[in-house]
């Protein structure tokens, strides 16, 4: 499967524990991006990598969230000390090097929820 | 902060029906991308389109793009059930900014 892959699919945490999340893109794809679905939404744009550089993050995003691309391959995306309101589905896309088009591909999520 | 507004919001209409969706944006781009999104499910892309005037089509859906107006259409031609789903536009502007979406349901 050449497809952007996560793991887990499924995460059912209790508040405050710490989770994390992977993502594996589409493998010439060296744009990553990471966003957070909530239920009746659009995506919500959180952060993004040009291989492993993190080039914009949301304002949005608080302390309590941390990205990483260490070799430019797969990404990480850590909550620390997660609350109900970060319940969601976050979603992974990439692309490919920045230019005319731009069109990303998404992964099928993973859904937290946080009791 | 940019604005992505997409309406209807929730659409339900027949089978063999035309109908248009529409999404306005707050930002010059000229790159506007459309998503379908099946219920928990994740986005499969649909269209690009980059630049003023461009028009895509495949089947029954059609996208256009007017950067001038700022705006972008959708359009569903003679419906089917298989298109029931979520729609929604995405604009970039350095991200990507999405709209809230248009759930349309197809009835029989």
């Amino acid at each position: 499967d050449t497809g952007v892959s996560q793991d887990p699919r499924h995460k059912i945490t209790k508040r405050g524990q710490n989770v994390t999340f992977r993502c594996d893109p589409i493998s010439e794809h060296n744009r990553l991006y990471w966003y957070r679905q909530t239920l009746g939404q659009g995506p919500e744009f959180l952060t993004y990598f040009q291989n492993e550089a993190q080039l914009e993050k949301s304002r949005l995003l608080s302390d309590r969230f941390s990205a990483e691309r260490p070799k430019g391959s797969f990404s990480t995306l850590e909550i620390q000390r997660t609350e109900q309101g970060d319940s969601a589905m976050y979603l992974c896309a990439s692309s490919l090097p920045a230019g005319i088009n731009n069109e990303q591909f998404f992964g099928p999520g993973t859904r937290l929820t946080v009791l | 902060e940019l604005k992505v507004e997409q309406n209807p919001l929730f659409l339900s209409m027949q089978e063999g029906k035309n109908y248009t969706i529409y999404c306005n944006y707050s930002t010059t781009s000229d790159r506007l991308y459309w998503y379908r999104q099946d219920p928990g499910k994740s986005l499969e892309s649909l269209f690009v389109l980059l630049s003023n005037g461009a028009v895509k089509q495949e089947g029954r859906l059609m996208a256009s793009l007017d950067t001038k107006a700022r705006l972008s259409t959708l359009h569903i031609t003679a419906a089917v059930h298989d298109l029931s789903a979520t729609y929604f536009c995405a604009v970039e502007d350095n991200q990507f900014y999405f709209g809230t979406g248009t759930s349309l349901t197809v009835i029989p």
